[in-house]
């Protein structure tokens, strides 16, 4: 297996201030790490794909200029939520691929609950 | 485009009862089908990864079968800490970024 990390797991802040969450791949390095965002009984919105060394690939209809995206080295990607708002409000989880080519896996952070008040 | 269905979105077993979970899916080529468990507040737990029809992957009471339209995970006699929803995801072959699209997902309930 491969262990992905996430912090904090839990975070609350006011309105109007920025939060930084990091996603660190343990055991083995990873080239492209991915950010979810998860709202209540459903399932995983991919919001953007980040890469090492190079500026992060944001989905459709996500704000690059709020979710900030940093792939500073191979195990530690960081999404930074900028003047955050209650509507920012959920489950934010990371992955990172391990692997090359066409034959990989993608594992999993535990998840950070960011709480806008 | 890509899409994923997953069904039942809920399903309720008693422990010991085996029962499957489908996965359709549609792409326009397939990469890699995935599938992970989460439980309620965590990440999802990688499982499985299949990428040719016909293969098939196991762990524990978990089996995964794909074709070319579909995957199943089989759940043979099922304990009560098998309760979880499970994801299936896919990656298809244009795809640039290995990024994933992911079903609805199944909850499953296993009662003692």
């Amino acid at each position: 297996g491969a262990v992905v990390s996430q912090h904090p797991s839990w975070v609350i802040c006011k309105s109007g201030t920025s939060v930084k969450i990091e996603c660190r791949s343990l055991d083995f390095q990873a080239t492209t790490m991915f950010w979810y965002r998860q709202f209540p009984k459903q399932s995983l919105m991919l919001m953007a794909t980040s890469n090492e060394g190079s500026k992060a690939t944001y989905e459709q209809g996500v704000e690059k200029d709020k979710f900030l995206i940093n792939h500073a080295s191979l195990t530690l990607s960081t999404l930074t939520v900028t003047s955050a708002h209650p509507e920012d409000s959920s489950f934010y989880i990371c992955s990172a691929r391990k692997g090359t080519g066409g034959w990989y896996e993608q594992y999993f952070g535990p998840g950070t609950r960011l709480t806008v008040t | 485009e890509d899409q994923v269905t997953q069904s039942p979105e809920a399903l309720r077993l008693q422990e010991g009862e085996s029962s499957s979970l489908n996965c359709s899916y549609t792409v326009s080529g397939l990469r890699g089908l995935f599938w992970y468990r989460q439980d309620p507040g965590k990440g999802p737990e990688f499982l499985f990864t299949l990428y040719s029809a016909g293969e098939e992957k196991e762990k524990e009471r978990l089996k995964a079968t794909l074709t070319k339209k579909e995957s199943f995970l089989h759940i043979t006699a099922p304990k009560p800490e098998d309760s979880a929803t499970y994801l299936c995801a896919v990656q298809a072959m244009e795809t640039s970024g290995s990024r994933l699209t992911f079903g609805e997902g199944t909850q499953l309930t296993v009662n003692p």
